[in-house]
C-alpha cells in the first residue's frame, strides 16, 4: 500500500526559513515530487528527487533519503506569496502513478 | 504553448444526475491523468489515459469512468452522483505515459452535488 505523511499546517514569518517534511511508506518508489498549490488554483511543479541528496533551485530546495523514506522541502527567504499548500507525491513506476500526500498548508505572516 | 484546460470550471448538480467533465492537455502531451481533490482526502488518483487507452485506475467505484480521444483530449463521467462526489476534479498531462516527468495540472472543475 501507499502511505504518505505530511504536517497539516505550518506557520512561518516573512524572511525566515521553513522546512516541510514528508515521510512515505510505499510498495514501490521511483521518485518524489513536490508541488505548490495556491488556494483555488492548480498544483504547480516545484521539484523531483530520484536520488538521495539535496536539489537546490533558487529559494527552494528538496532533500531525499530513500533508506529513511523521508523528504523535505526547504523554503528560504520566505515571501508572503509562498503561503500555499505544498504537496508531496511519490511516483511508482510499477503502478504507473503518483500518490499524493494530503498537503501542508503554509501560512507566511509579516 | 497553452496550458491544460478544463471545462466547465464550476458545476452544480443534484444527487442521481450524471456529469461529464472535459480536459484538453498541453499540445503534444499524450497522457492525461484525473484526480479528485477534497479537503478530507487530499488528491486521489482516478485514472490515467494514454493513446486512447486507460493505463491505470485508482480505487474509485465504477460510477467513475473516462475516455480519451485521438487528439488526446479526455473526458471523465460520473454517473448517479452522490453528495460525497462534491470535489475539485483536476486533470494533469504529461508527455509520455506513466512518466516520472512533472505533471502539468489544469485549473480544475469544481463540482457541487446538492
Amino acid at each position: 500500500g501507499q502511505n504518505i505523511d505530511q504536517p497539516t499546517e505550518m506557520t512561518a514569518t516573512e524572511g525566515a526559513i521553513v522546512q516541510i517534511n514528508c515521510t512515505y511508506q510505499t510498495s514501490g518508489f521511483n521518485g518524489l515530487f513536490w508541488y505548490q498549490q495556491h488556494a483555488g488554483e492548480a498544483p504547480t511543479f516545484l521539484s523531483y528527487n530520484v536520488l538521495d541528496g539535496l536539489e537546490e533551485k533558487g529559494r527552494f530546495s528538496s532533500f531525499l533519503s530513500r533508506s529513511k523514506g523521508y523528504s523535505y522541502l526547504l523554503l528560504k527567504e520566505l515571501q508572503m506569496k509562498d503561503s500555499a499548500s505544498y504537496l508531496c507525491a511519490v511516483y511508482n513506476a510499477n503502478a504507473g502513478k503518483s500518490t499524493f500526500g494530503d498537503g501542508t498548508t503554509l501560512t507566511v505572516k509579516p | 504553448k497553452a496550458g491544460v484546460t478544463q471545462t466547465p470550471r464550476y458545476l452544480i448538480k443534484t444527487r442521481g444526475q450524471q456529469v461529464t467533465l472535459s480536459c484538453s492537455p498541453i499540445s503534444g502531451h499524450r497522457s492525461v491523468s484525473w484526480y479528485q481533490q477534497t479537503p478530507g482526502q487530499g488528491l486521489q488518483f482516478l485514472f490515467e489515459y494514454f493513446s486512447e487507452t486507460q493505463r491505470n485506475k485508482g480505487n474509485f467505484p465504477g460510477r467513475f469512468s473516462g475516455r480519451q480521444f485521438s487528439n488526446s483530449r479526455s473526458e471523465m463521467n460520473v454517473s448517479t452522483l452522490e453528495l460525497g462526489d462534491s470535489a475539485l476534479y483536476l486533470c494533469a498531462s504529461t508527455l509520455e505515459a506513466s512518466s516520472h516527468n512533472e505533471q502539468f495540472f489544469g485549473p480544475g472543475t469544481r463540482l457541487t452535488v446538492l
